[in-house]
């Protein structure tokens, strides 16, 4: 069975980082993209980065709203992946979800930028 | 980048069949996904590569493209299948767009 677990939310100062982990199980690890995908109170799902796997060079893609302060990194051994968010913004407030190319999803954990 | 256009609601009685669009210049290019959404729940996939089922996902669901213009097909709607509903595509660096997801509404 395929699982998703992110975990590393909570609440943050602006201009202050986090990283989430996501572990997962129940397939092929370093076989597939990775994908991290948020969603605001109230709003819909916006696409944050994926990153490739190790035969593309671990590659990484990343939306205009979060490039160059987040940063998607993976450990095939491990399973898991990271986003690494930095100069957090209120905007940034949101439900971050990891993502096995759309076919899984974690449960999502709540990131809440705020003074 | 581009944009995916979906009606923000649909509504239908129980039993008929809603249809819900998705518009956009690329998808006549790329492979695109259907997600549906309830409230407090991760998103679910119901169709990929524009048309395909996954393991689980009832015949009822069905998806369909003509042109720029996706189309999820959910026939005799139960009000389980009150939720939101995401398109979604990929241009060929794997970035991917969601449309604005729409709320089907079963009176």
């Amino acid at each position: 069975e395929v699982q998703l677990v992110e975990s590393g939310g909570g609440v943050v100062q602006p201009g202050r980082s986090l990283r989430l982990s996501c572990t997962t199980s129940g397939f092929p690890f370093d076989e597939y993209f990775m994908t991290w995908v948020r969603q605001a109170p109230g709003k819909g799902l916006e696409w944050v980065g994926v990153i490739k796997t190790k035969a593309e060079g671990e590659a990484t893609e990343y939306a205009a709203s979060v490039k160059g302060r987040f940063t998607i990194s993976r450990d095939d051994s491990k399973s898991v992946v990271w986003l690494q968010m930095d100069s957090l913004k209120t905007d940034d407030t949101a439900i971050y979800y990891c993502s096995l190319s759309g076919a899984g999803w974690g449960q999502g954990t709540l990131v809440t930028v705020s003074t | 980048s581009y944009e995916l256009t979906q009606p923000p609601s649909v509504s239908v009685s129980p039993g008929q069949t809603a249809r819900i669009t998705c518009s956009g210049d690329a998808l006549s290019k790329q492979y695109s996904s259907w997600y549906q959404q309830k409230p407090g729940q991760a998103p679910l996939l119901l169709i990929y590569k524009d048309t395909e089922r996954p393991a689980g996902i009832p015949e009822r669901i069905s998806g369909s493209t003509s042109g720029t213009t996706l189309t999820l097909t959910i026939s005799g709607v139960q009000a389980e299948d009150e939720a939101d509903y995401y398109c979604q595509s990929a241009d060929r660096n794997s970035i991917w767009v969601f449309g604005g997801g729409t709320k089907l509404t079963v009176l």
